[in-house]
């Protein structure tokens, strides 16, 4: 693919919903990651996935946020029970490896607005 | 984990003076230290990179210098243009563990 592509775009849902959200990495890079910005804030590292090594869960906030990635390729970050704190930009970026110094690409992200 | 902070939070510049932010870095594992721009609205794109065995890199009107022993990098930007506006994140990585950013810096370049 051209680029990392995300979906949706925007969301909007109720307080107590559960949303995903959808990551489709550009085409062979192994590293895939999703991080969180909230308006006007900095990057927060959510999860991190390396070809088929258990995938690093340390930056999740909490245990209604997980994620999937099928076949090494494409993920889905679910948030249940979504809270109003949830608000924010989620942006998945993928890289060609996990050797350490690769570049990530971003996708455009998905903003998440929890009424 | 890796803790990155970042200084300082905005910076506002006149249209050709140097710009310069700083980061710190906690874990000494780290050996890769990028810097991303992300312009009002876009997506943060990679800008410059250093490595631990490198003490600086230059891109023409970028550089990067890397202080191992204190745990600190920072960026500079000269002759600065009003497309330099943005926010800069810097970033380290601790051999192939995530990449953990900084707080960011918000530069206004002021024509």
């Amino acid at each position: 693919g051209a680029g990392v592509s995300q979906s949706p775009s925007n969301k909007v849902t109720e307080k107590g919903k559960d949303v995903e959200l959808r990551c489709d990495p550009i085409s062979g890079h192994t590293a895939l990651y999703w991080y969180r910005q909230s308006l006007g804030q900095g990057l927060e590292f959510l999860i991190y996935f390396q070809g088929n090594s258990a995938p690093d869960k340390s930056g999740l906030p909490s245990d209604r946020f997980s994620a999937e990635r099928t076949g090494g390729s494409v993920s889905t970050l679910t948030i249940q029970r979504t809270q109003q704190e949830d608000s924010a930009v989620y942006l998945c970026a993928s890289s060609l490896d996990g050797s350490g110094t690769g570049e990530l690409f971003f996708g455009e992200g998905s903003r998440l607005t929890v009424l | 984990g890796e803790n990155v902070e970042q200084h300082p939070s905005t910076l506002s510049v006149q249209e050709g003076d140097s710009a310069v932010i700083k980061c710190t870095y906690s874990d000494s594992a780290s050996n890769y230290f990028p810097w991303y721009k992300q312009e009002l609205g876009k997506r943060p794109q990679l800008i410059i990179d250093i490595r631990s065995n490198v003490g600086e890199k230059k891109d023409q009107r970028i550089a990067v210098t890397l202080n191992k022993t204190a745990k600190h990098f920072s960026l500079h930007i000269t002759e600065t243009q009003p497309e330099d506006s943005a926010v800069y994140f810097c970033a380290a990585r601790p051999g192939r563990r995530a990449l953990t950013f900084g707080s960011g810096t918000r530069l206004q370049v002021q024509p």
